[in-house]
Order: structure tokens, then sequence, then C-alpha cells
């Protein structure tokens, strides 16, 4: 079946301009999560949802970063007033329930570059 | 803090050699553990999961986990050039948070 998909891929914007990065996840998954992966670094835990709800948001960088999840499926991020620090790979990935054995599945990412 | 632990590396074995990873983690709560392969420019990908004390073994890939020592390994047997990736190792937390250490770079050498 289909994978996680997220859109666009990439994303080059101007700093101080808002953006919306989109998550389609796993038919059926009902835990959506996304991370951000600067240039060579580990993977940084942004927001968790379940449903549409969102248990842990502890790992948003600051209020101009939000995001929702509508019908328990696809999410967006929004980051508002971009700054030059906002540049990495943002990864949504889904897994089938809050179950400690449900593994994380991962998009393609969206690649932002603000310039 | 919740804290995964791996070297960085790079770790690198010639073709046909075995490749082991290590990753040690902070919490006695963990629940559950998953291998990751992640090729430069990708998106991580699962390749191997485990849960309980042990080996587990699918393929050339095996993971090893001992909690007592809080540590999970992954052995990639006959390696290949194609495995040559970052290897990401995640612990899963109170069922819905996963904690990723920073990743080993395995490289291959024909």
């Amino acid at each position: 079946g289909a994978g996680v998909s997220q859109s666009p891929s990439n994303k080059v914007t101007e700093k101080g301009k808002d953006v919306e990065l989109r998550c389609d996840p796993i038919s059926g998954h009902t835990a959506l999560y996304w991370y951000r992966q600067s240039l060579g670094q580990g993977l940084e835990f942004l927001i968790y949802f379940q449903g549409n709800s969102a248990p842990d948001k502890s790992g948003l960088p600051s209020d101009r970063f939000s995001a929702e999840r509508t019908g328990g499926s696809v999410s967006t991020l929004t980051i508002q007033r971009t700054q030059q620090e906002d540049s990495a790979v943002y990864l949504c990935a889904s897994s089938l329930l809050a179950s400690s054995n449900s593994p994380l599945h991962f998009g393609n990412g969206t690649r932002l570059t603000v310039t | 803090q919740k804290e995964v632990e791996q070297n960085s590396g790079p770790l690198s074995v010639p073709e046909g050699a075995i490749a082991s990873l290590n990753c040690t983690y902070s919490d006695r709560g963990s629940q559950s553990f998953f291998w990751y392969r992640q090729y430069s420019g990708k998106s991580p990908e699962l390749i191997m999961s485990i849960y309980s004390n042990g080996d587990k073994e699918d393929g050339r890939f095996t993971a090893q986990l001992n909690k007592a020592s809080q540590y999970v390994s992954l052995l990639i047997r006959d390696s290949q050039p194609s495995d040559s990736a970052t290897y990401l190792c995640a612990v899963n937390y109170n069922f819905n948070k996963f904690y990723f250490g920073s990743g080993t770079k395995l490289n291959v050498k024909p």
C-alpha cells in the first residue's frame, strides 16, 4: 500500500514568509509524528498526534511553529515568519496505533531552505 | 531526559565482514527498540525491531537486546557496499515517545 506522503518535497522561501508542510499518513495509522533533521544531525522531535489531538507538543521550537491534524488523517505543519535556522528536512512519520510495539514509518520529507 | 547514545563513527568494514553497531539508552522503562537505516539524502527506513531480551535475526541482520545492561546492538553479516548508510537506534518509552540516537555512519569498502 501507499506509504507516508509529504508535500512539497522541496521548499525555498524567503526569510519572514510563512510556510505550510503537509503530511498524509499511511491509511489507518492513528499516530502521527513530526521530526526535524538539520544537515548531518539527528532527528529532533517536534510534535505527536493521536487522532486529531496533540498530547505532546513539547518539541516545537517556538510559537512560530504550529501543527494540526484533521479527520485523523492529514496533518499540516506551519512555520510563521521563517528564519534561516528553520532550514532543515522536516520528516513526518506515522504508526498504526499508540503502542510501544508499533514502529514509525517515515515519509520522504520536505527539504526547507530559508534564504 | 531520555537519552540514546550511539558512536557517530564512521565505522569502516571490508566487504563480507560483520559490522557491529551499538546503542545504549538511559531509561530502564524503555519498552521497544528499533533500528533504522538512512541513506544520505533519504528518510529513515525501518530494518529491525526487537522487544525482548536476546537475539532476533532477519536475513543478514541480527538485533540483540540486553535490558539489564541497557544496550541494543545490530549485527550485519556479509556486509555489502549497499549497506553503507547511517544507522539510527530508536527507543520507545511509554507508548508514544520515540527517542533517536544521532546515528552511526557505516562504510563498507569493496
